[in-house]
């Protein structure tokens, strides 16, 4: 099995509302990612969680709020989100980076969420 | 600052001709480096992958090269076929223990039958 999945795959918020994005992977991966990707654009990295623990926040607004309840699942909370945060939100897993014997791995990614706030 | 570049937006190739798209990076540091394809509305898939130990990587029609002293790979895919049309990033690493996967501005590959 060699999927990311992604749910839901649209969404659409009010700046007030509160929603959760979610992610699912079973290969056994021990990091999982959070990417922004606006049209055009490529994508951003947000986060990065390794063994369930965040490891990078590439200084993200706090209306984003990750969660990784554990090695196979990965959400993103969204609270008073603004108009600008609407864009295809991409998780992606890959294997732990720095273990002996494990090279840098490829990311596998889900298909996005795609995000609308209105 | 745009670590990861790709200087063409667009590329036309006619069918069962190569295709060369162009990576330029400017962290030294960068140590691995990928391909993706994207097609609309989907995520990206991996093509293929090289590390800076080696200078070129073979995957059926996918060839990736990389010159680490001018900071430059390149895919080449042969033959070209109307189903490769899709916008292709690479992406770049700085090694081992390090998650941040940096990705070029992408470039749009059109094959033509």
């Amino acid at each position: 099995d060699t999927e990311v999945t992604q749910t839901p795959k649209h969404l659409v918020m009010g700046m007030t509302n509160k929603k959760s994005l979610k992610c699912e992977q079973h290969m056994g991966h021990r990091a999982m990612y959070w990417y922004k990707q606006k049209a055009k654009k490529p994508p951003e990295l947000m986060f990065v969680y390794s063994y369930e623990k965040l490891s990078i926040n590439e200084s993200v607004p706090s209306r984003f709020s990750p969660e990784c309840p554990n090695s196979s699942l990965l959400n993103l909370h969204l609270h008073a989100l603004q108009p600008e945060d609407s864009a295809l939100y991409l998780c992606a897993s890959s294997q732990a980076q720095g273990l002996a014997g494990v090279e840098t791995g490829e990311l596998f990614f889900g298909e996005g969420s795609r995000l609308t706030v209105l | 600052d745009q670590q990861v570049k790709q200087n063409s937006p667009s590329l036309s190739v006619q069918e069962g001709r190569i295709s060369i798209l162009n990576c330029d990076y400017t962290n030294s540091m960068f140590d691995y480096f990928l391909w993706y394809k994207k097609y609309p509305a989907e995520g990206p898939t991996f093509l293929i992958s090289i590390s800076s130990i080696k200078d070129k990587n073979e995957d059926g029609r996918f060839t990736v090269f990389l010159n680490k002293s001018a900071k430059h790979l390149s895919l080449h895919i042969v033959p070209s076929q109307p189903g490769d049309s899709a916008v292709y990033f690479c992406a770049a690493s700085g090694g081992s223990g390090t998650y941040k996967y940096i990705f070029g501005t992408g470039t749009r590959l059109k094959v033509l039958a």
